[in-house]
């Protein structure tokens, strides 16, 4: 099993439907990535958190440290928001340094 | 535009050659990371330097190695490449302090083809 799961893997939605990707996460850690990687390559920050909720523009992400889960939400979703979207949690490597480890991300599609 | 620079950008080579990706993190940002992507197994973690000295090892094959310079820019050497070393590997940089769960920005990437 993997230490960090995403669901659903692939996501085909409409334009403007709200969307909710999951991650949860099997091992401690101090915090979580999301990351979004557009069809190019291209790997961009979206959020960093460690507890609660955080919003940018549309983007949506909270995180639930006790149940070890984290969910990302885009409102009124646009094509453009087409994109892989991968999860990675911060977890303690030992000798003061942290690691990330990744899902395996969800495609989403967003059709007009 | 994250502030990180990567090159190559593509890189076509044979089996059994050694290739060198480049890596220059953000301006002030000591701690550089090095990824790699296949198809197969998603993003890994390959090993992290913090203002010189390695911190942290990940997956990382013993024929691939990397080092950072005191201009903290940062390289990744290939050595002995085989087919399956095709993927596209990343460069990150975090924060000032080494060691804490800081925020990564991420290169563009290099593509490596081995053929």
């Amino acid at each position: 099993k993997n230490e960090v799961e995403q669901s659903p893997q692939n996501l085909t939605a409409q334009e403007g439907e709200f969307i909710t990707i999951n991650c949860s996460y099997s091992v401690g850690i101090s915090a979580l990535h999301w990351l979004q990687q557009h069809p190019g390559g291209g790997i961009v920050s979206l959020f960093m958190l460690s507890s609660g909720k955080k919003k940018h523009g549309r983007l949506i992400a909270t995180i639930n440290i006790q149940e070890k889960h984290s969910s990302l939400h885009i409102t009124a979703s646009h094509p453009r928001d087409s994109a892989v979207y991968i999860c990675a949690v911060f977890k303690y490597s030992g000798a003061g340094s942290y690691q990330l480890t990744f899902g395996k991300g969800t495609k989403l599609s967003v059709i007009p | 535009d994250s502030g990180v620079t990567q090159t190559p950008k593509h890189l076509i080579t044979a089996t059994g050659q050694r290739v060198t990706l480049r890596c220059s993190p953000r301006s002030g940002d000591l701690s550089v990371y090095w990824y790699q992507q296949s198809l197969d197994q998603g993003l890994q973690f390959l090993i992290q330097y913090y203002n010189g000295e390695e911190r942290a090892k990940g997956n990382i094959l013993e024929r691939f190695s990397a080092q950072q310079f005191p201009d903290l820019h940062s390289e990744l050497n290939l050595s002995s490449l085989e087919l399956g070393d095709s993927a596209l590997y990343f460069c990150a940089s975090s924060g000032l302090a080494g060691g804490g769960s800081y925020e990564q920005y991420f290169g563009p990437g290099t593509r490596l083809t081995v053929t």
